[in-house]
C-alpha cells in the first residue's frame, strides 16, 4: 500500500528542539518529492518546504526558511522536519506529503500522512 | 504570497448542489490550470478531489466538478450526501519562485 505514516503527536517547551519523521512506503521514496504543510487552527494549509530524496534538494517556503530544517534519508525512505529551538507559535498539525512535480511545477498533493500535532507550551 | 479566499461555511440539503467559491490572483489562479481541490474529514487528513481545475482522480464521485472563471475557481457538489460534510481546500500554482498556496477553508455541512 502506497502510504506515509508519520511519527506520533508531541508536548514540548519552548526553546527544546524537536524532529517528527515520516516514513514512506509503496513506491520509490528516493524518485518522488515530499514536504511539509503546516495546518494552524483556523488558518489556511502553509507548505513549508519539499525535498528530493534522491539529491536532497530542497527548496523552502521564505516563510520558513530559517526556521526550520527538512531532510531525508533515501536509504531508510524517511523525511524529517527538525525544529532546533521550538517556539509556542509552532504550536499545529503537521502533515508530510508527496506533491506532484512535472517539469518543475508543484501542481497538486497525491499523497497525505496522517499528521502530526506539535504542542509547544511551557 | 497570500492565501486563497474561501467562504468559512457552506451548506445544503441532501441531494441539493452546492458550490464553493477560491479567490485569489492574476498571479495564481488567473493565470494556470493547477488548481486542486482537497476533502478532509475530521481527523483524517486531507484527500485530492479535483485536480488542473476540473480532473477528477480514480474514486472521487463525479457528484464532484470544478471549473475556474477569471481569478476565481469554484467546486461544485452535486446530489448532496451525508458524507460529503467535510472540510474543502482549494490550492492553487503560483509561479516558479512560490510553492504555491492554498485557501483557508470551507466548511460543508449537510442540512
Amino acid at each position: 500500500e502506497v502510504q506515509l505514516v508519520q511519527s506520533g503527536a508531541e508536548v514540548k517547551k519552548p526553546g527544546e528542539s524537536l524532529e517528527i519523521s515520516c516514513r514512506a512506503s509503496g513506491y520509490s521514496f528516493r524518485n518522488y518529492w515530499i514536504g511539509w504543510v503546516r495546518q494552524m487552527p483556523g488558518r489556511a494549509l502553509e507548505w513549508m518546504g519539499i525535498i528530493y530524496p534522491e539529491s536532497s534538494d530542497i527548496t523552502y517556503n521564505p516563510s520558513f526558511e530559517g526556521q526550520v530544517s527538512i531532510s531525508a534519508d533515501k536509504f531508510s525512505a524517511n523525511a524529517y522536519l527538525h525544529w532546533s529551538s521550538l517556539k509556542a507559535s509552532d504550536t499545529a498539525l503537521y502533515y508530510c506529503v508527496r506533491p506532484i512535480v512535472i517539469q518543475g511545477l508543484l501542481i497538486n498533493i497525491d499523497l497525505w500522512g496522517q499528521g502530526t500535532l506539535i504542542t509547544v507550551s511551557s | 504570497q497570500s492565501a486563497l479566499t474561501q467562504p468559512p461555511s457552506a451548506s445544503g440539503s441532501p441531494g441539493q448542489s452546492v458550490t464553493i467559491s477560491c479567490t485569489g490572483t492574476s498571479s495564481d489562479i488567473g493565470k494556470y490550470i493547477y488548481v486542486s481541490w482537497y476533502q478532509q474529514h475530521p481527523g483524517k487528513a486531507p484527500k485530492l478531489i479535483i485536480y488542473e481545475v476540473s480532473q477528477r482522480p480514480s474514486g472521487v464521485p463525479d457528484r464532484f466538478s470544478g471549473s475556474k472563471s477569471g481569478n476565481t475557481a469554484s467546486l461544485t457538489v452535486s446530489g448532496l450526501q451525508a458524507e460529503d460534510e467535510a472540510d474543502y481546500y482549494c490550492s492553487s500554482y503560483a509561479g516558479s519562485n512560490s510553492l504555491g498556496v492554498f485557501g483557508g477553508g470551507t466548511k460543508l455541512t449537510v442540512l
